[in-house]
């Protein structure tokens, strides 16, 4: 299995513009989760996805922020619009909700708002 | 409130001189302690998952034990290809809840 796979990986936007990150699960994994990892605070949880329903969405800023799982094989997280403080690394990581409850992370997508 | 606090935030050793870093947590109900290494540029790669006191896991040159309060990671004559950021994780109800991480660098 290829893992996780995210993309892009890396972003350079504008203030105010649209920006979408996408990530494609490990097959057959059923829980998927978004995180953002800065400096300052480390790893947080944006949301948590179970069988492609949104279980928390609690670790969403703003409304700026959404994200979809149309399918087990794939999700995107939108920030509209975007600005500077957004400016993170964000992951996306899958796991088999079972014996297995580790966690797998995609290689990121470094966004940066100027 | 579920906290996780990892110690040293950074340790600089030789190569060949052995050390721990520590996890602290605090949790209601914990259901599996992970340990992650991240390099720079990547995403977090799993290393182990500890489920209850006493367990310990090996894999090359770590290990990882656990207590009631708090996890270890043994490092045994560390080569420069350890250097890595080793994060900490507590799973309580469906969520993780990390640490801030130990950076450790493996001097040659």
């Amino acid at each position: 299995d290829a893992g996780v796979i995210q993309s892009p990986r890396h972003e350079v936007t504008e203030m105010g513009q649209e920006v979408t990150l996408r990530c494609k699960p490990i097959s057959g994994h059923n829980s998927l989760f978004w995180y953002r990892q800065t400096m300052m605070r480390g790893l947080e949880l944006l949301i948590y996805f179970n069988n492609n329903v949104p279980i928390d969405d609690s670790g969403m800023p703003e409304d700026r922020f959404s994200a979809k799982m149309p399918n087990a094989s794939f999700s995107t997280l939108k920030i509209q619009p975007s600005e500077p403080r957004d400016s993170a690394v964000y992951f996306c990581a899958s796991r088999y909700r079972g014996e297995m409850p580790e966690a797998f992370f995609g290689q990121g997508t470094r966004l940066t708002v100027v | 409130e579920d906290q996780v606090t990892q110690s040293p935030e950074a340790l600089r050793l030789q190569e060949g001189e052995s050390s721990s870093l520590n996890c602290s947590y605090t949790v209601s109900g914990l259901r599996g302690l992970f340990w992650y290494r991240q390099d720079p540029g990547k995403g977090p790669e799993f290393l182990f998952t500890l489920y209850s006191a006493g367990e310990e896991k090996e894999k090359e040159r770590l290990k990882a034990t656990l207590t009631k309060k708090e996890s270890f990671l043994h490092i045994t004559a560390p080569k420069p290809e350890d250097s890595a950021t080793y994060l900490c994780a507590v799973q309580s109800n469906y969520q993780l809840i990390w640490g801030a991480g130990t950076k450790l660098i493996i001097k040659p």
